[in-house]
């Protein structure tokens, strides 16, 4: 039972590149939910989904897009990524039905030069 | 809309001292409050959590949190810190299962021998 599992670990991106984050969670939950992580600024939602199927923008969608590909995997994708999404991404499930403990992956960290 | 404000960015506390983190929310309803820690490089791990019933919830690694409607506080307490708390700490709270959390900024605890 791995939990949550994020790859890569540490990505570098020049600015305009493109680069898919993967997060994946052997706990059947039902919403998965994606965090960028930014010194003095908490985390701040990008996009969620609340159950398979279905993604909402969340706090700072803009130059993000997410696919809710089966139940296990949820994964962000960087179109033309820019010197702002520099950040540590965090991928986090949650059993949903009343559950609310949210179960967070270990993070990658993008650096886009 | 849901606010979560931790007032201290940082705290130093000796090893064996007491412990305090605050945190303050702004929601209509009654929300659901948790505590969050994460050590360096590392993912969130869920410290306690509070939804209903008995304000003072317990958690894991000698934590223990008193939500206290009157004031819209949720302050982390741990009675004798060991070095190992040292870490940053959030705050969040939720609106819904399957939702969201909203966190605060985090306080970065240093603990001096």
């Amino acid at each position: 039972n791995a939990g949550v599992t994020q790859t890569p670990k540490f990505q570098v991106l020049k600015t305009g590149q493109s680069m898919t984050l993967q997060c994946a969670q052997d706990m059947n939950h039902n919403s998965m939910y994606w965090y960028r992580q930014d010194p003095g600024m908490g985390l701040r939602l990008i996009y969620y989904s609340a159950s398979e199927g279905t993604t909402d923008k969340g706090e700072v969608p803009n130059g993000y897009n997410v696919s809710r590909l089966n139940k296990r995997e949820f994964s962000l994708r960087l179109e033309s990524a820019a010197p702002s999404q520099t950040s540590v991404y965090f991928c986090a499930s949650e059993a949903g039905q009343g559950s609310f403990e949210q179960y967070f992956g270990p993070g990658t960290r993008l650096t886009v030069t | 809309a849901q606010s979560v404000t931790q007032p201290d960015i940082h705290i130093t506390v000796s090893e064996g001292a007491s412990l305090e983190l605050r945190c303050n929310y702004s929601y209509g309803a009654t929300p659901y409050l948790f505590w969050y820690v994460q050590s360096p490089g590392q993912g969130l791990q869920l410290l306690l959590k509070y939804f209903s019933g008995d304000t003072l919830v317990q958690g894991i690694k000698g934590f223990e949190a008193e939500f206290k409607r009157s004031q819209s506080s949720f302050n982390l307490r741990k009675p004798s810190v060991h070095w190992s708390d040292a870490a940053e700490y959030f705050c969040a709270v939720g609106a819904n299962s399957g939702y969201a959390l909203n966190f605060g900024k985090g306080t970065s605890l240093l603990v001096t021998p």
